[in-house]
């Protein structure tokens, strides 16, 4: 069936330096890649999400990128700070937005180090 | 104010006991979707709604039930839980008509079956 690969599943790094988590999927009719923050304890936030029909997408210090030759996208975090730390999980959908099957990676466990 | 909201937020049960989570939504959002959040497994869908009395069949529908009356509704039912629906369940709304395509959270629902 339908997957989503998320890698690393923890990703620690020193405040001010980078971050970047990847994903892949298995379904090539996917045309939507959210991206969510949740905090310990708190409800999933959506940060960033791009679409099939681009391929670049950046917000300030978050940015993803996709390959759909590859299937595979990932979310870059520049000049990390301490309100970074989090979950973060990437989902895939075939819809060209959250309103229909949505499948979630496993998702990754950032620590920003001070 | 704009929210999603969910009752009851924590429920212990016992093996087979009917239960409803509601969810419930005030910003006029056409889809809706329930997931459950298990460690190391991220979140899954269970069941999503792209309108009254339209329902779709999520990753993990097995032992859930849900209902689409209206617009700002949208409970999960479980008919006869199991310890193995022991999880965190997260409901969600958003709307096509938004140009930025976030999916609202509630607060979650803690649920334990023994």
């Amino acid at each position: 069936g339908e997957n989503v690969e998320q890698h690393p599943s923890t990703l620690s790094v020193q405040e001010g330096d980078s971050a970047v988590i990847k994903c892949t999927y298995s379904d090539s009719a996917s045309n939507y890649f959210p991206w969510y923050k949740q905090e310990l304890g708190k409800r999933p936030q959506l940060i960033i999400d791009i679409r099939s029909n681009v391929g670049e997408k950046k917000d300030q210090r978050i940015a993803v990128t996709l390959n759909k030759t590859a299937k595979h996208f990932s979310l870059h975090i520049t000049e990390t700070q301490p309100e970074d730390s989090a979950v973060y999980f990437c989902a895939a959908s075939i819809g060209y937005s959250s309103a229909s099957k949505i499948i979630f990676g496993s998702g990754t466990r950032l620590s920003i180090r001070p | 104010e704009a929210q999603v909201t969910q009752n009851p937020r924590y429920l212990i049960t016992v093996t087979g006991k009917k239960l409803t989570v509601t969810c419930s939504q005030n910003m006029n959002h056409e889809y809706m979707s329930w997931y459950r959040q298990d460690p190391g497994l991220g979140l899954r869908q269970i069941y999503y709604s792209m309108n009254v009395e339209v329902t779709d069949k999520g990753d993990v529908p097995e032992g859930y039930k849900v209902s689409r009356k209206e617009k700002r509704n949208f409970p999960l039912i479980l008919e006869s839980p199991s310890p193995n629906q022991t999880s965190l369940y997260f409901c969600a709304s958003s709307s096509p008509r938004s140009s930025y395509n976030e999916q609202f959270f509630g607060p979650g629902t803690r649920l334990t079956v023994l």
